[in-house]
């Protein structure tokens, strides 16, 4: 049973437009959810949390909305650049030290 | 120094073979953890060190053996593994205390098991 899941397995996107990708999770008991980025080659990178607490979180392009009713939250990118092509991990924490990660969005971006 | 390192990055190995798995971090992190990735998957937990001792360990098979000999140093030991255990495998790390789900990857093992 997944309890995150990333329903689109790749987003194509033109240079400059927004990106975004989407989450949902089951586990009503997650407290804290986060972003990882993950160029081939690399371990994943943490990008955005967000704490269920609150409903937006921004760092510079990066911005991530949390609909705790629906069980969903949403990556926005603008601009999307070339630089952000890679695949991105939702994941979600309910205390202790366990995160449950989705399946993953291939991101395209391209120039 | 906020890297986590991983050795070697490449292993090939036969099923009768034994081999480890090494993982270094110098940021003071007391948690350790040990994920497997599987092409178009998402990272899977093995195991889970806190303050050096095992808090996690997520029904993995024993041919895995995980160690870790001191809050910086973190292995996995590797023996009769299967063809179907070739995956990356990725090592992180975090604060522990208030853990909101930060972790920092290493860059991975990638293991083929021939």
């Amino acid at each position: 049973d997944q309890q995150v899941k990333q329903n689109s397995p790749s987003l194509s996107v033109q240079e400059g437009r927004i990106s975004i990708l989407n989450c949902d999770y089951t586990n009503s008991m997650f407290d804290y959810f986060l972003w990882y980025k993950k160029y081939p080659a690399e371990g994943p990178t943490f990008l955005i949390s967000i704490s269920s607490i609150k409903d937006k979180n921004e760092d510079g392009r990066f911005t991530v909305f949390l609909n705790k009713s629906a069980k969903h939250l949403s990556l926005h990118i603008v601009p999307s650049q070339p630089g952000d092509s890679a695949v991105y991990f939702c994941a979600a924490n309910n205390a202790g030290n366990m995160l449950t990660f989705g399946g993953g969005t291939r991101l395209m971006v391209k120039p | 120094d906020t890297e986590v390192t991983q050795t070697p990055k490449h292993l090939v190995m036969g099923m009768t073979n034994k081999k480890s798995l090494k993982c270094e971090q110098h940021m003071g992190h007391r948690a350790m953890y040990w994920y497997k990735q599987k092409a178009k998957k998402p990272p899977e937990l093995m195991f889970v060190y806190s303050y050096e001792k095992l808090s996690i360990n997520e029904s993995v098979p024993s041919r895995f053996s995980p160690e870790c000999p001191n809050s910086s140093l973190l292995n996995l030991h590797l023996h009769a593994l299967q063809p179907e255990d070739s995956a990356l495998y990725l090592c992180a790390s975090s604060q522990t205390g208030g853990f909101t789900g930060e972790l920092f990857f290493g860059e991975g093992s990638r293991l083929t098991v021939l």
